[in-house]
């Protein structure tokens, strides 16, 4: 089955020690996003990628970067991981254009020591 | 700010019964709308969506009713099941960014 697919499912990491989460598509999409999603909230959208195309949202800290070096494949670095940081990050996809259905993975959770 | 308002917070149905939940939005570039379901430990799945030009769609047990004039849709799930429990989310969206209610806990019981 055509899917998106995060890894790992459960990251722990050091206050302050770089990490990689990544996500891969079957979909063959264009479009892929990374959220971040904390206890009871809704997912919160930090960037996404339209091909090799990069969209920021505003308020995404600098501490958080992405790559994407292929239509599959798409990272999230966090360069020096807060507290704060902690959380579910969800990679989704949608077919290109805007306001497309978007396809979530079902996440990589985050734990700061 | 808030873009999509989505209420209740929490809802408790018994089985069988209809689960109804209300979203509001304000910015009237929105054209999409979907219904996003969510079990722990698990990423949102789409249940249903729906656009502007269309006042009502159906899938299953899984309504959306739409009212543009007034801002606002709402999902409805006839014959609530208990496997239906869990988070769900309403969405807006006039571009790449879902604008993701605060999301409503629904609890089926048996």
């Amino acid at each position: 089955d055509a899917m998106v697919i995060q890894n790992p499912r459960y990251q722990v990491t050091q206050f302050g020690k770089p990490v990689t989460l990544s996500c891969s598509q079957t979909l063959n999409h264009n479009v892929m996003y990374w959220y971040q999603q904390k206890s009871s909230q809704a997912p919160k959208l930090l960037f996404h990628y339209y091909d090799k195309d990069f969209n920021n949202e505003a308020d995404t800290p600098d501490n958080f970067q992405s790559r994407r070096p292929n239509t599959s494949f798409c990272f999230l670095d966090i360069r020096s991981p807060g507290l704060g940081d902690a959380a579910m990050y969800l990679c989704a996809t949608s077919s290109q254009g805007a306001s497309q259905p978007q396809h979530f993975g079902d996440g990589t959770r985050l734990s700061i020591l | 700010q808030q873009q999509v308002k989505q209420s209740p917070q929490s809802l408790i149905v018994q089985k069988g019964g209809i689960s109804i939940i209300n979203c509001a939005y304000e910015n009237t570039a929105f054209d999409y709308f979907p219904w996003y379901q969510q079990f722990p430990g698990k990423g949102p799945a789409l249940l249903i969506a729906i656009r502007p030009d269309v006042s009502e769609k159906k899938e299953g047990r899984f309504t959306i009713s739409f009212n543009k004039s007034a801002k606002q849709f709402s999902l409805h799930i006839m014959d609530s099941q208990p496997g239906d429990s869990a988070t769900y989310f309403c969405a807006a969206s006039s571009g790449y960014a879902l604008n993701f209610g605060k999301g409503t806990s629904l609890l089926v019981t048996p």
